[in-house]
């Protein structure tokens, strides 16, 4: 089974200074692998996804992540944070069930950006 | 706007009455994904369709059930056999069921027992 793990439920950190939020991964074959953003109350959304290529993924609102083959490791990055991007951060993955590939999501981070 | 809709934002459950959340697509997209989420426990997926008119069991199916007669619509059923039913609501889409394709989500039905 492919999945992810989440290490922190919480990240906190100041306005201005870099934040990262830590996913590993254990999958077979080739790890495509993907963060969502959740604010309260609401769906999550996409942030950007990790095929092949490139080690730095660049995504959404300033948002990247670092692909670490031997360590396993997606980590979510962003060199300057803002009190905005506090919210819920999933990383996830597709699951082979059957003929497909269902998302399957950690438990999420939650992140506090502090003024 | 293209997107996924889903209905109501609140919903409200007596004991022992169904309940059907919807969701629409307008995206064109195959796949379609229900799932739960409660404080500290993540996504649980509950049911999940690839094509119309066939849907499979996700990890917590029991109390719920599900139909995808249209490609566009993939409503949920919360059964009076779903014994702890309030939780947040969460309907999602993809193109396909490919492994390197995003999902995306509607805003969420959030369910309360009374």
């Amino acid at each position: 089974a492919q999945s992810v793990a989440q290490p922190e439920d919480q990240v906190n950190v100041a306005e201005g200074n870099p934040l990262t939020v830590k996913c590993t991964y254990s999958v077979s074959g080739n790890p495509y692998l993907f963060w969502y953003v959740q604010y309260p109350n609401r769906g999550l959304q996409f942030l950007l996804k990790y095929i092949t290529g490139d080690n730095l993924v660049k995504g959404s609102y300033g948002f990247e992540a670092e692909f670490n083959k031997s360590q396993t490791s997606f980590h979510l990055k962003k060199p300057s944070a803002l009190v905005s991007d506090s919210a819920l951060y999933f990383c996830a993955v597709r699951d082979k069930a059957g003929g497909s590939y269902i998302p399957t999501f950690g438990r999420g981070t939650s992140l506090i950006v502090h003024p | 706007d293209g997107g996924i809709t889903q209905s109501p934002k609140y919903l409200f459950r007596k004991e022992g009455q169904n309940v059907t959340l919807s969701c629409e697509q307008n995206l064109n997209h195959d796949a379609m994904y229900w799932y739960r989420q409660d404080p500290g426990q993540g996504l649980r997926l509950i049911y999940y369709s690839q094509i119309v008119n066939d849907f499979q069991k996700g990890d917590i199916a029991e109390g719920y059930s599900v139909s995808r007669e249209k490609k566009e619509s993939f409503p949920l059923t919360v059964t009076s056999a779903q014994k702890n039913p309030t939780a947040f609501y969460l309907c999602a889409s993809s193109l396909t069921g490919g492994v390197n394709t995003e999902a995306f989500f509607g805003q969420g039905t959030r369910l309360t027992v009374v």
